[in-house]
């Protein structure tokens, strides 16, 4: 089956610049998870959805940060206005469901985000 | 609340040689625990995972950890370190309907 897609790879732009990053997950997946990863760091969640409903978006800094995932399938996580420490690769993670033994989390490739 | 602290940010061990990365864990709630691997511009994959049963899990590429409940910790081995395995570690924890708390990350060097 194939695994969960991101785009693009790599991004670099200029603080204070608009930038959104697509994901998509396995199919047949419901929950969707977006995590940024700052170097040296472990993932951070930033917003989880079940299907097309936020489950929890608690860490994630709402006055820069949206995501959506309209149709409960693929989702896009956008930054506006970028700051410096947005530098981060911004990982999307999708799972059958959000608990339990089918809770196991398959993890895209990542987007790779520089800010300067 | 959960939290996951994994001793050491750089492992360094001879091919051939046991691979010991340590994670201790926090967890006010019986703890879904996992490692995952990430290679250079990767995303993270799944090497082991423990939820409930038996507490010594074994995982993809010869590795194994350990569920100790009254040591709080969940260490990763493998017997003989191949200059493939090479990677960033991360140690993971859950509860059953919670959201995954990682680690920092432990870096494993492979030398001949």
């Amino acid at each position: 089956e194939a695994g969960v897609a991101q785009s693009p790879r790599y991004k670099i732009i200029e603080k204070r610049q608009s930038v959104a990053f697509w994901c998509n997950p396995i199919s047949g997946h419901a929950t969707l998870y977006w995590y940024q990863q700052i170097l040296g760091q472990g993932p951070k969640l930033l917003i989880q959805f079940q299907n097309n409903g936020v489950v929890d978006d608690s860490q994630l800094p709402k006055d820069r940060f949206s995501a959506e995932r309209l149709k409960g399938v693929d989702s896009t996580l956008k930054i506006q206005p970028a700051k410096l420490e947005d530098s981060a690769v911004y990982l999307c993670a999708s799972s059958y469901q959000g608990q339990g033994d089918s809770y196991e989390q398959y993890f895209g490739p990542g987007t790779r985000l520089t800010v300067t | 609340a959960q939290s996951v602290t994994q001793l050491g940010s750089h492992v360094s061990v001879s091919e051939g040689a046991l691979v010991l990365l340590r994670c201790n864990y926090s967890s006010s709630v019986p703890p879904y625990l996992f490692w995952y691997v990430q290679y250079p511009n990767q995303g993270l994959q799944l090497l082991l995972k423990y939820t409930t049963g038996a507490t010594l899990v074994k995982g993809i590429n010869g590795f194994e950890a350990e569920f100790k409940k009254s040591e709080t910790s969940f260490h990763l081995t493998k017997p003989s370190a191949h200059m493939s395995d090479a990677a960033e570690y991360f140690c993971a924890v859950s509860g059953p309907a919670s959201k995954l708390t990682f680690g920092t990350g432990t870096r494993l060097q492979v030398t001949l």
